[in-house]
């Protein structure tokens, strides 16, 4: 059974670093094929990919963020993480992580994790 | 970036009724392999995303075989035959052909 579940600061001040985590069970990202990406979602809003982080530890980001973004992953306690430095009240929003396999992009979410910026 | 235009954005429908979403992509969506990556989510309210079909047509794990996608370049189609009460949500197209990947804007299916 594949879970994934993200944790974060909950609320954090404008121009902090943004620091999450990604805890799943069910899968490795040491097989290969396998990824874990991040999404976010503005409340009432549509979705925006983040960043994925593959089983070989290549890593893809969206230039949109150019290099605030940083992802990272911990194989042996099956766990990615995400940073957005300098945030400011556009990265108020629900971040998910979601699983990545071969052909099947996102084919497993988590719940979501909401984190508000706001001075 | 690639933009996806879905249509409609609302859709109104009864239970029983078929029902079609469009996904147009601003650019082709076929690689140089022959892979087309695209995907379809639902959102129910409060909940995550779920995967309804990826790489055009295919059914994800658990999904009703009521849902079908269909397509090629850059026009894409998601059908519900048989629109049940558990399909109420927001339904997404995403491309991961082309970097970065995006989203399209999203369509709710609401109860007529």
């Amino acid at each position: 059974q594949v879970t994934l579940k993200e944790s974060g600061p909950g609320i954090l001040q404008p121009s902090q670093t943004l620091s999450l985590t990604c805890t799943f069970s069910g899968f490795s990202l040491s097989t290969y094929g396998m990824g874990v990406g991040w999404i976010r979602q503005p409340s009432g809003k549509g979705l925006e990919w983040l960043a994925n982080i593959w089983w070989d530890d290549d890593k893809y980001y969206n230039p949109s963020l150019k290099n605030r973004l940083t992802i990272s992953k911990d194989t042996s306690n099956n766990q990615a993480f995400l940073k957005i430095t300098n945030v400011d009240t556009a990265d108020t929003a629900t971040y998910y992580c979601a699983r990545i396999s071969r052909g099947s992009v996102f084919d497993y979410w988590g719940q979501g994790v909401m984190v508000t910026v706001s001075s | 970036d690639v933009v996806l235009t879905q249509t409609p954005s609302t859709l109104s429908a009864t239970i029983g009724q078929s029902v079609s979403i469009s996904c147009r992509s601003s650019q082709s969506l076929l690689d140089s392999a022959g892979n087309t990556y695209l995907y379809w989510y639902l959102q129910r309210p409060g909940q995550s995303p779920q995967l309804l079909i990826y790489l055009v047509s295919n059914l994800g794990s658990g999904v009703p075989n009521r849902f079908s996608g269909s397509g090629s370049g850059t026009d894409f189609t998601l059908k519900i035959s048989g629109v049940e009460a558990e399909d109420l949500g927001v339904y997404y197209c995403m491309q991961a052909t082309h970097a970065p990947y995006t989203f399209g804007a999203g369509t709710k299916l609401e109860l007529k």
